[in-house]
């Protein structure tokens, strides 16, 4: 079975650009959730949706914003990109029954590594 | 709020001996706690999880953790490091019901020398 997949794989942006990276979840997974990770430290929560509604959003600006499609993929959308946006950003999904509970773990792809000049 | 702290951002051991990353937490609720395995240019990868059930918690490749509420602490141990087992280890926390949304730790590089 296929795993979580992410496009593209890598991308250069210029400051104040706008960028939109995809994620298609695993087969069955309802739930997909974005994470940040900056080089050197852990990753960071930006969002969580499920059946095409934002189920969670963590402390990042309105810059970010995150849209669910009927078929469970995902984009995430970054305006006005600023250079501290260079990140891996990572897409993980889960059989999530949505309403967060779960003994179902996050299943993460390989990541969007977005470099920022 | 709920926090993780990974005590040594980079741990070296000797091919064979024990290996103990540490991890404490903070969480106002019961927490579910995770530890996440992360090679180069890839993805994190699920070692084992504790959600309330036993406190000994076995995960894949040797891998096994302790939940200590007393101590807040779910420390990752394998008896003995394999060259493979070299990567980037991230312990992370969750609070039902938004159990999808995880804090992570800063994350502690693990070597293993021949």
């Amino acid at each position: 079975d296929a795993g979580v997949t992410q496009s593209p794989t890598h991308l250069i942006k210029t400051r104040g650009q706008h960028v939109t990276l995809r994620c298609s979840p695993i087969s069955g997974h309802k739930s997909v959730s974005w994470y940040q990770q900056v080089l050197g430290q852990g990753p960071q929560f930006i969002f969580q949706y499920y059946e095409k509604e934002e189920r969670g959003r963590g402390n990042f600006p309105d810059r970010f914003s995150a849209r669910q499609f009927p078929n469970y993929s995902s984009e995430l959308n970054v305006n006005a990109l600023l250079l501290g946006d260079s990140a891996l950003y990572l897409c993980a999904s889960s059989y999530s029954t949505g309403t967060g509970l779960t003994n179902s773990p996050l299943h993460f792809g390989n990541g969007t590594r977005l470099t920022v000049t | 709020a709920q926090s993780v702290t990974q005590l040594g951002s980079h741990v070296s051991v000797s091919e064979g001996a024990l290996v103990l990353l540490r991890c404490n937490y903070s969480s106002s609720v019961p927490p579910y706690l995770f530890w996440y395995v992360q090679y180069p240019n890839q993805g994190l990868q699920l070692l084992l999880k504790y959600t309330s059930a036993a406190t000994l918690v076995k995960g894949i490749n040797g891998f096994e953790a302790e939940f200590k509420k007393s101590e807040t602490s779910f420390h990752l141990t394998k008896p003995s490091a394999h060259m493979s087992d070299a990567a980037e280890y991230f312990c992370a926390v969750s609070s039902p019901p938004a159990g999808n949304m995880l804090t992570f730790g800063g994350g502690t590089r693990l070597m293993v020398k021949p």
